[in-house]
């Protein structure tokens, strides 16, 4: 069936420096890819999506690029900072109004002051 | 702002039970969906609605029923609990059309089945 696969399952790293996770995806007609943050105790909340008519988009801090080819995907955070410590969840799925989401299955990242 | 809101936050219940939880949205999502998340395994999708009446089976039916009889209102049945569906279980619910299909989560459910 579709599958999400995404790495690392934990990911710590120094105050300032950078974070990069990576995902791949097994359905070839996904087109939508977003990805959710969770930070403990609380409700996973979107922080960026891209569609596959693009290849990069970035907000602030975080960027996520997309190789279609490839069929993966990947979140990047700059100058991470202490309220970047959460759990990371990337997720594939079909741009049609009734489709479901396939998640991975999270990167716990920690941040080291 | 959208609200998500689930029924119970902690419930505690005995093997062979039937239990009930209940996910309420006021943003008049047609989509709901419920998950149910567990360490290492992410969010599972059990099943999900894009209508009222309408259901679709997600990767983890079994032991699941739903039911949506109103569009706010989406229901998760453990028609006879057992230990292994202790978890978290999330509700969410999103637009079917527009430029984004943000899921908006409600706060959870922590079932323990003992």
């Amino acid at each position: 069936g579709e599958n999400v696969e995404q790495h690392p399952s934990t990911l710590s790293v120094q105050e300032g420096d950078s974070a990069v996770i990576k995902c791949t995806y097994s359905d070839s007609a996904s087109n939508y890819f977003p990805w959710y943050k969770q930070e403990l105790g609380k409700r996973p909340q979107l922080i960026i999506d891209i569609r596959s008519n693009v290849g990069e988009k970035k907000d602030q801090r975080i960027a996520v690029t997309l190789n279609k080819t490839a069929k993966h995907f990947s979140l990047h955070i700059t100058e991470t900072q202490p309220e970047d410590s959460a759990v990371y969840f990337c997720a594939a799925s079909r741009d049609s109004s009734a489709s479901k989401i396939i998640f991975g299955s999270g990167t716990r990242l920690s941040i080291r002051p | 702002d959208v609200k998500v809101t689930q029924s119970s936050r902690y419930l505690v219940k005995r093997t062979g039970e039937k239990v009930f939880l209940e996910c309420v949205q006021d943003m008049d999502h047609e989509n709901m969906f419920w998950y149910r998340q567990d360490p290492g395994l992410g969010l599972r999708l059990i099943y999900f609605s894009y209508d009222v009446k309408m259901k679709e089976k997600g990767d983890i039916p079994e032991g699941y029923s739903v039911s949506r009889e109103k569009k706010e209102r989406f229901s998760l049945i453990l028609e006879s609990a057992s230990t292994n569906q202790t978890s978290m279980y999330l509700c969410a619910s999103s637009l079917s059309q527009g430029a984004s299909y943000e899921q908006y989560f409600g706060p959870g459910t922590r079932l323990t089945v003992t």
